[in-house]
């Protein structure tokens, strides 16, 4: 394993629907990333935190909200998502600099990620 | 445009052979560049990182190399295995939180 976990692994939801996922990880590194994995397609980077500030948000749709309670968790929450929103979602973290450093320059550390479908 | 293309999109190799995939990329300014293995139902785990200064890198049987001039990169795969089944990412990080990911190479190894 890589220290990093995400719950639930899969999730079946409707579009009228709210849920969470999860993310852990256990390496006390301080950045933590979602990511968006469909078929065929490249990774999409969505939100980054770094110790424990939103840094990054890629023009996501306002239906997914990221939350950083912590440098070790992290949260996708979801609601009135669409059919096109099924994918993989991935949790990654990274052990980097401050804010004056260069984020991501270090390994980052994947979970296995969370199968969405949403009906 | 800031991109990665990755070929081939996949590969059927006998266990034993070796193999090259590619990945070419247009990100400027360039940081660093990773190839990542994602096995099927997991996330991707790093197999190398590299910087421009950087020609070579090797984990096992994994070799990347680096042409920071062409902009080129290859992993090299040695006396493939079995394990070796899976999809192989390059990702290209451009100066700040910059990620690029290819589409990534299917491997499939045969006995």
């Amino acid at each position: 394993e890589t220290g990093v976990t995400q719950t639930p692994r899969h999730l079946v939801m409707g579009m009228t629907n709210k849920k969470s996922l999860k993310c852990e990880q256990h390496l006390g590194h301080n950045a933590m990333y979602w990511y968006k994995q469909s078929a065929k397609k490249p990774l999409e980077l969505m939100f980054v935190y770094n110790f424990k500030e939103q840094t990054e948000n890629n023009s996501v749709p306002s239906r997914f909200s990221p939350e950083c309670p912590n440098s070790s968790h992290l949260f996708l929450h979801l609601h009135t998502l669409q059919p096109e929103d099924s994918a993989l979602y991935l949790c990654a973290s990274s052990q980097d600099a401050g804010t004056s450093g260069r984020l991501g320059y270090n390994e980052q550390f994947f979970g296995p990620g969370t199968r969405l479908t949403v009906l | 445009k800031n991109q990665v293309e990755q070929s081939p999109q996949s590969l059927i190799i006998l266990e034993g052979k070796n193999c090259t995939l590619q990945c070419n990329y247009t990100v400027s300014p360039f940081s660093n560049l990773r190839w990542y293995k994602q096995d099927t139902g997991r996330g991707p785990v790093s197999l190398t990182i590299m910087t421009f200064s950087e020609n070579t890198k090797s984990n096992g049987r994994y070799t990347a190399t680096l042409d920071a001039d062409t902009k080129q990169s290859s992993l090299h795969i040695t006396a493939s295995q079995l394990s070796d089944s899976a999809s192989y990412i390059c990702v290209v990080q451009g100066w700040g939180n910059q990620f690029y990911f290819g589409t990534g190479t299917s491997l499939t190894v045969i006995p």
